[in-house]
Order: structure tokens, then C-alpha cells, then sequence
């Protein structure tokens, strides 16, 4: 079985302060991948990455990075120089390679960025 | 335009009252999904469908249907028998595992609320 947790509930930051969501995985699976969304208070999830199991290459898109740390099961975000947009419900997912298995998400990191 | 569309954005259920919530996807997904999210929580998965004809229980699937009759669409009737129903529900579609590109897409949500 997988398991996603997300340990921060909430958190509050002012705008341009650097802030990091937290994200740890448990899976049985040896090739799996590991995914973020954003749930912007219109509701819809956004993908905002996908990173494979084999490949633990740190990636930065803009104000957005992503730490894969194998050796203790995370996949922590960050962002830099936040902004009001970045407002918003963070989630992490995972899903294994082999048939029947579905996206399991954690349960969601409330970010507040505050003018 | 490729996407997710779910439909209504907005359902009022009276009591005892089955309603289906429409999902359509013109991405070619082979895999299908329903999610509930109740306020301030996380995804729980309903039902979820990896091949036309087929589907399979997700962690909550008392009280819903689905049926996956085209690869397009995956309707979810939430039943009578679902005693607290309220809530917003999310459709999804992905290809299925061993993909290289396998993040699932949503729709914009359907907020149903009992009256």
C-alpha cells in the first residue's frame, strides 16, 4: 500500500520569504513517481510536476523547486520569493508502475501568503 | 482543447434523491478516476477505472456507482444510500501506469450539496 504524508496543515508566510512544503512517501513499489498539485481556491488541481523514481535530479522551474531525497522517502517543495498568487492548497501524490495502482495524495499543505 | 470536463459545477440533492455527476475527457486517457474532498481535508478516492468495461472500489465506494461504458466517460451516481453526500468531487483522468507521462489531469469539480 502507499502512504503520503504531509505534515504541515497550514502555514503562513509573508510575501517574498522562501517556504518549504514537506512531503514524505511510503511505497512497496521499486519504480514508482511522485507528483505535485496546487488547489487554488477555484477548486481545480493543477500539476505542477511529475518525478520518476530512478531519477533523483533535483528540478527548479522559476520560483519552484523540488527536493527527491530517496534515502528518506521525500520530495519537498520550495518556494522562492513567494507571492500572493502562490496562495493555495498543495498536494503530493505517488503512484507505482504496476496495474492497479492509483494516485494516493497526502493530505494537502494550506499555504497563506500574506501581502 | 484538450481537458477534463465535469458537469454541473453545482448540484443540489434533496434527500433520498440519487443524482450522476458527468465526467469527459477527450485526452485519449485510458485510466479514469473519481475523488471526494470534503473542506479542509484531503483526496479519498471513489471509484477508479483503468480500461472501458472495468472499474474497481476505491477506499470510500459505499453509497456510489460508476460505469465506464466509453473511454470519454465516467459518470458517478451518488445513491440514496450515501448518507452524508455533501461535498466536492473531483474527476480525473491519466494513462495508465508504465506511461512515461502518467500525471493525471482534473476537472474543475462538481460541489454537491444536499438540501
Amino acid at each position: 500500500a502507499q502512504k503520503v504524508t504531509q505534515a504541515q496543515t497550514e502555514i503562513s508566510v509573508v510575501e517574498k520569504e522562501d517556504v518549504t512544503l514537506d512531503c514524505v512517501y511510503e511505497t512497496r513499489d521499486t519504480t514508482y513517481y511522485l507528483f505535485w498539485y496546487k488547489q487554488p481556491p477555484s477548486g481545480e488541481l493543477v500539476f505542477l510536476i511529475r518525478r520518476n523514481s530512478f531519477d533523483e535530479q533535483n528540478e527548479i522551474s522559476g520560483r519552484y523547486s523540488w527536493n527527491f531525497q530517496k534515502s528518506t522517502s521525500s520530495f519537498n517543495f520550495t518556494i522562492t520569493a513567494s507571492q500572493v498568487v502562490d496562495s493555495a492548497v498543495y498536494f503530493c501524490a505517488t503512484r507505482g508502475v504496476n496495474a492497479g495502482n492509483m494516485l494516493t495524495f497526502g493530505g494537502g499543505t494550506r499555504l497563506m501568503v500574506k501581502p | 482543447d484538450g481537458g477534463i470536463t465535469q458537469s454541473p459545477k453545482y448540484l443540489f440533492r434533496k434527500e433520498g434523491q440519487n443524482v450522476t455527476l458527468s465526467c469527459e475527457q477527450n485526452l485519449n486517457h485510458d485510466a479514469m478516476y473519481w475523488y471526494r474532498q470534503d473542506p479542509g481535508q484531503g483526496l479519498r478516492l471513489i471509484y477508479y477505472s483503468q480500461i472501458v468495461n472495468d472499474f474497481q472500489k476505491g477506499d470510500i465506494a459505499e453509497g456510489y456507482s460508476v460505469s465506464r461504458e466509453k473511454k470519454e466517460s465516467f459518470p458517478l451516481t451518488v445513491t440514496s444510500a450515501q448518507k452524508n453526500p455533501t461535498a466536492f468531487y473531483l474527476c480525473a483522468s491519466s494513462p495508465n501506469p508504465g506511461t512515461v507521462n502518467t500525471e493525471a489531469f482534473f476537472g474543475q469539480g462538481t460541489r454537491l450539496t444536499v438540501v
